[in-house]
């Protein structure tokens, strides 16, 4: 099966800071990789995804590109803000459907 | 509003018990999921349906555990005689079918069992 390994957080930032989070899989096939997102009382959101190698996924100021060559999807913006505390969560899809999560990355932005 | 719903959003429950839980799916959605997620952790797959067909289940999905998804619509997870261990989140998720459909998630159920 598939396996994620996301960098180790808590993660704490001051606003307009420039965030990085990690992420390399294993997965049999070509997966789909996806980051979500899970503010804090509120269920998980889809923040945004890639389906082929060297695609470029990006929402809300993220970004993210699919690596086939590392096997690594890492998660960047450029200038953080105090909303943007979350949980963070990589995972690739496999065989269309599913969904493997890592440990998610905890990140604090503080003003 | 037209995202997943779960029902309820809480459950305490004494260690022994019954409990069911319901997802309702983005309408036109064919696939639907259950996760579990603990704290600290990220979710784990539990059971998926496609239509009304539950094609694939988890090791993590005991005997005591049983999911329907009876007109390819709803979908209900039922737990058996609930252990301590059970106590968790879980997530039901619903998408349409193809290569990098998006995957919608419920606001969960949060089960503590006591």
């Amino acid at each position: 099966g598939n396996s994620v390994t996301q960098m180790e957080g808590p993660v704490t930032l001051s606003e307009e800071a420039f965030l990085t989070i990690n992420c390399t899989y294993t997965a049999t096939g070509y997966p789909s990789l996806f980051w979500y997102v899970q503010y804090p009382g509120e269920g998980l959101q889809l923040l945004l995804k890639a389906t082929k190698a060297d695609d470029k996924g990006s929402n809300k100021g993220f970004e993210a590109t699919y690596r086939k060559e590392t096997t690594s999807f890492h998660l960047e913006k450029g200038s953080v803000q105090v909303s943007d505390s979350a949980v963070y969560f990589c995972a690739p899809s496999s065989n269309d459907y599913k969904l493997s999560f890592g440990a998610g990355t905890t990140v604090t932005v503080r003003a | 509003d037209t995202g997943v719903s779960q029902d309820p959003r809480h459950k305490i429950t004494k260690r022994g018990q019954n409990v069911t839980f319901r997802c309702d799916p983005i309408s036109e959605h064919n696939r639907l999921y259950w996760y579990r997620q603990t704290l600290g952790q990220g979710p784990e797959f539990l059971t998926y349906f496609q239509n009304e067909a539950q094609l694939e289940k988890s090791r993590l999905l005991s005997d005591r555990f049983s999911a329907e998804r009876p007109k390819g619509s709803f979908s209900t997870l039922e737990i058996q005689r609930t252990e301590q261990g059970d106590s968790a989140m879980y997530l039901c998720a619903s998408s349409l079918g193809g290569q990098g459909a998006l995957t919608f998630f419920g606001q969960g159920t949060r089960l503590t069992v006591v």
